[in-house]
């Protein structure tokens, strides 16, 4: 079945430092590939999605690039800022295999990020 | 705003109680789903429904029950709650192929003592 890994937290940077949250995925068809960001006591927000191979994501400075040779989507942003300080997810869409032709998002279980000033 | 509207935000159960989360969407989208959020598990998906009148398993169904009212409407009840339920539900839904991303609600965190 479909899957995403990505790199255990916490993570804590200093503010304008480079920020990279690793991210590789396990799909059996063409998978749609998102970074959601949940701000404390929030829901998910949409970052950053790729539909295809080689689509590059980029929202409020953060970017990823689809990745099929290495079935990763890392995210990345040059300059973080305390503001976001979050938790970011990778997710999948992909197919429902026990559901024909419907599609559901899988996660990966989250990085939690601190920035500090 | 458009989106997806989650009720309640915050509720305490005590064990064998039941309760009915509600969500409702306004962004027209066909397929609707409830996730729970448990620390270190990500977001897991229980029930989904492709489209108004259908609804399917996700990958921890058991001890829930779904109901999807009308396009707009879909909700999640718990008939005899357990402390391992607790956790922070989430509603969501986007179009039928999901490729342009979910919209999710704000979350309802459940307490079962």
């Amino acid at each position: 079945g479909d899957s995403v890994t990505q790199m255990e937290g916490p993570v804590t940077l200093s503010e304008e430092a480079f920020l990279t949250i690793n991210c590789t995925y396990t799909a059996t068809g063409y998978p749609s590939l998102f970074w959601y960001v949940q701000y404390p006591g929030e829901g998910l927000q949409l970052l950053l999605k790729a539909t295809k191979a080689d689509d590059k994501g980029s929202n409020k400075g953060f970017e990823a690039t689809y990745r099929k040779e290495t079935t990763s989507f890392h995210l990345e942003k040059g300059s973080v800022q305390v503001s976001d300080s979050a938790v970011y997810f990778c997710a999948l869409s992909d197919r429902w295999s026990g559901g024909g032709s419907n599609y559901k998002l899988t996660f990966g279980k989250g990085t939690l990020l601190t920035v500090n000033p | 705003n458009a989106g997806v509207t989650q009720t309640p935000k915050f509720q305490v159960l005590k064990t064998g109680q039941s309760m009915t989360l509600q969500c409702a969407q306004d962004m027209n989208h066909n397929s609707m789903y409830w996730y729970r959020q448990d620390p270190g598990m990500g977001l897991r998906l229980i029930y989904y429904s492709a489209s108004e009148g259908t609804t399917d398993k996700g990958e921890v169904p058991n001890g829930y029950n779904v109901s999807r009212l009308n396009k707009r409407e879909f909700s999640l009840r718990l008939e005899s709650a357990a402390p391992s339920q607790t956790s922070v539900y989430f509603c969501a839904s986007s179009e039928p192929t999901g490729r342009h991303g979910y919209t999710f609600g704000s979350g309802t965190r459940l307490t079962v003592v």
